[in-house]
């Protein structure tokens, strides 16, 4: 099993479109776990961590599910300028540093 | 304002050189990491430092060296060695435990010509 896995799409919304993204992890003695975003050309930013009990910062929402290792990636309303590359982050099973998915594709049109 | 410079942000390489990438950090970051991106993939782990004047190998070390003299700076040498080294290379730091996430660089794209 890869230490994280995405779909890495695209996935293909209309603007206001509710999207969700799942990633798996191997490491099950993670206690940090990520979301970041990549646009083209980019480095990656710092979406927001995810926590056990899930949280959500405006239109976007994280969960943990630690029985089934996944995270999910919720984006309400969604915007044109949503338009990137998400990546699930979690530690690698060694514990010495950030692991990154390849990434899930997002395009929005209008 | 602080945060993570590399520098260049392009850089050609000939066959057989060695060449450095440069990332200096005014956070005050005990750990850094390199980071290595083909296109459409995943970042891979080169090597990680954790503090000064000791660093790790990561998941392709294979041809790269670092140093970390000073805890701001933690550059990276590509050598002749490194088979297929043309990919955008990004530089990270954090403070310790993992717990609040990474802050990158705006990264080095090497191309071999």
């Amino acid at each position: 099993r890869k230490e994280v896995e995405q779909d890495p799409g695209p996935f293909n919304v209309p603007e206001g479109a509710t999207v969700a993204f799942n990633c798996t992890y191997s490491n099950s003695a993670s206690q940090s776990f990520f979301w970041y975003r990549q646009d083209c050309r980019k480095e990656p930013k710092l979406l927001m961590s995810v926590y056990s009990s899930g949280n959500e910062d405006g239109r976007f929402t994280a969960q943990l599910n630690r029985a089934s290792q996944y995270i999910s990636l919720l984006i309400r309303d969604s915007k044109l300028s949503d338009s990137a590359t998400y990546l699930c982050v979690t530690l690698n099973q060694a514990g010495t540093a950030l692991i990154f998915g390849k990434g899930t594709t997002l395009s929005v049109s209008s | 304002d602080g945060g993570i410079t590399q520098s260049p942000k392009y850089l050609f390489r000939k066959e057989g050189q060695n060449v450095t990438l440069s990332c200096e950090q005014n956070l005050n970051h005990d750990a850094m990491y390199w980071y290595r991106q083909d296109p459409g993939q995943g970042l891979r782990l080169i090597y990680y430092s954790q503090i000064v004047n000791d660093f790790q190998k990561g998941d392709i070390a294979e041809g790269y060296s670092v140093s970390r003299e000073k805890k701001e700076s933690f550059p990276l040498t590509v050598t002749s060695a490194q088979k297929n080294p043309t990919a955008f290379y990004l530089c990270a730091s954090s403070t310790p435990g993992h717990y609040y996430g990474y802050t990158f660089g705006s990264g080095t794209r090497l191309t071999v010509v």
